[in-house]
């Protein structure tokens, strides 16, 4: 069974990074056809993609987040990070790691999902 | 990027009831559209991929339609560990969601 689980600071200052790790068992993540991904959830909000990381390194991330992010794996510890720059209150979030399968070019989804971890950006 | 918008904003329904959500993306997306289910504090649950094909393990009274800009979720016999907020996701270019859609008991 595959899971994934999220961990990290709950806290973070504005204009501070936001590092948050995602650990997989029971599926290697240099595996191919699957893409390590990050998703958000504001609070009382929507589902909100950020990007993800294939096993090669090659990452593709949301357009409007870009420039703050940063996804990177550890293929030693079976792991993935997500960094997120110069955070603001608008950050404040529950993030989920999760996996995306692309196995075939028919449908493309997310297959499995961390429970999330609330990160809040606060002084 | 596509825009996806899910109807209704919320639901209230009873046990044995059959629901259904809707979702429209802004250009078609051919069957490029997967349902999810999320619950507080649980990991969020792949119920449909490629608009109409039910993941392993998902209970048959799910299932899901459409292609192109119109797709459905119905429920069809509503119990009571599915009452949650459903998401819909276009995987056509790039990743969106739909706002969502709780379901409530009434």
């Amino acid at each position: 069974q595959v899971q994934l689980e999220e961990s990290g600071p709950g806290l973070v200052k504005p204009s501070q990074t936001l590092s948050l790790t995602c650990t997989v068992s029971g599926a290697s993540i240099n595996s191919g056809h699957y893409y390590w991904s990050w998703i958000r959830q504001h609070p009382g909000k929507g589902l909100e993609w950020i990007g993800y990381i294939y096993y090669t390194g090659s990452t593709y991330y949301k357009s409007s987040l870009e420039s703050r992010t940063t996804i990177s794996l550890d293929t030693s510890k079976n792991q993935f990070s997500l960094k997120l720059s110069s955070v603001t209150v608008a950050d404040t979030a529950v993030y989920y790691c999760a996996r995306l399968d692309r196995t075939t070019s028919e449908a493309v989804y997310f297959d499995y999902w961390g429970q999330g971890t609330l990160v809040t950006v606060s002084s | 990027d596509i825009q996806m918008t899910q109807s209704p904003y919320s639901l209230s329904a009873s046990v044995g009831d059959r629901v259904t959500i809707t979702c429209r993306a802004s250009q078609s997306i051919s069957s490029y559209l997967n349902w999810y289910q999320l619950k507080p504090g649980k990991a969020p649950k792949l119920l449909i991929y490629g608009a109409s094909n039910l993941q392993s393990g998902v209970p048959s009274r799910f299932s899901g339609s459409g292609s192109g800009t119109d797709f459905t979720l119905t429920i069809s016999s509503l119990q009571s560990e599915d009452f949650a907020t459903y998401y819909c996701q276009q995987s056509y270019i790039t990743l969106t969601f739909g706002g969502g859609t709780k379901v409530e008991i009434k």
